[in-house]
C-alpha cells in the first residue's frame, strides 16, 4: 500500500523560481490537504480540497496555488518562490468528514535561497 | 474557531520514568482530538485519537490520553519512557461539524529522553 506519495522529497529553489509539488493517494479518499511545517509553529493548513473539483483556502494560502487534477492527485504550485516559503510541506488525505482516517505523506523539504 | 495549546515546548525525562505531555483545546463543538508523533526527519504518525467514545484512549507504543471536557484538556501519558520515544509530539483538534474536516495543530512538544 503506497498511501500518500509526495514528490520531490527535497528541492532547492532560487528566489523567483516556480515549481509544483506533487501529491497522489491511492486510498480512494475524497479530501486532500496541503500543510506546511515550520519550527515552533506546528503544521498550518495552506489549501484543501474537500472533493474532486473543489479547492478552498486554509490558514496560510498567500503565495500558493493548488489544482485537484482528479480524485487521486492534488498539486501545490509556487509561482514565484520566496525565502519565507522555505519549509517542509506535507500532503494529507482523508475519507470522511470527521478526519478520523487522515493519512500523511512523508513530506517535501523545500529551501528557497 | 478551534485552537490547541501545548503547554510545554520541551519535556525532558529519564528512561524508565513517566511521561506527561500537556494539551488544552478550544472548540465550539464536540471535537475529535488526536496525538501525532514525528521522529527526526520523518513524517507524522498517529498515536491515538478521541472521537466521542471512551474518554480514556489507548494508543500505540504504550501511550494513552484522557479527554476531560470540564478542563478542555487532552494530556498524553506513558508510564515508562523508552529512548525510542524521543521525538516531537503534536496535539491536534478537528471539528467534524464545521464542514469538511481540517486539522488544527498545536505547536509541538519535543520529548527528550536521557539514559
Amino acid at each position: 500500500n503506497a498511501g500518500v506519495t509526495q514528490t520531490p522529497k527535497f528541492q532547492v529553489l532560487k528566489t523567483g523560481q516556480s515549481m509544483t509539488l506533487q501529491c497522489a493517494q491511492d486510498m480512494n479518499h475524497n479530501s486532500m490537504y496541503w500543510y506546511r511545517q515550520d519550527p515552533g509553529m506546528g503544521l498550518r493548513l495552506i489549501y484543501y480540497s474537500a472533493s474532486e473539483g473543489t479547492t478552498d483556502k486554509g490558514e496560510v494560502p498567500n503565495g500558493y496555488n493548488v489544482s485537484r487534477l482528479n480524485k487521486r492527485e492534488f498539486s501545490l504550485r509556487l509561482e514565484s518562490a520566496a525565502p519565507s516559503q522555505t519549509s517542509v510541506y506535507f500532503c494529507a488525505s482523508t475519507f470522511d468528514r470527521a478526519g478520523n482516517s487522515y493519512t500523511f505523506g512523508s513530506g517535501t523539504r523545500l529551501t528557497v535561497v | 474557531a478551534q485552537s490547541v495549546t501545548q503547554l510545554d515546548s520541551h519535556v525532558s525525562v529519564s528512561e524508565g520514568t513517566p511521561v506527561l505531555l500537556r494539551c488544552n483545546y478550544s472548540s465550539s463543538y464536540s471535537p475529535s482530538l488526536f496525538w501525532y508523533v514525528q521522529h527526526p526527519n520523518k513524517g507524522l504518525q498517529l498515536l491515538l485519537k478521541y472521537t466521542s467514545a471512551a474518554t480514556l484512549v489507548k494508543g500505540i507504543n504504550g501511550f494513552e490520553a484522557e479527554f476531560k471536557k470540564s478542563e478542555t484538556s487532552f494530556h498524553l501519558t506513558k508510564p515508562s519512557a523508552h529512548m525510542s520515544d524521543a521525538a516531537e509530539y503534536f496535539c491536534v483538534v478537528s471539528d467534524p461539524n464545521s464542514g469538511y474536516s481540517t486539522l488544527t495543530f498545536g505547536k509541538g512538544t519535543m520529548l527528550l529522553v536521557s539514559p
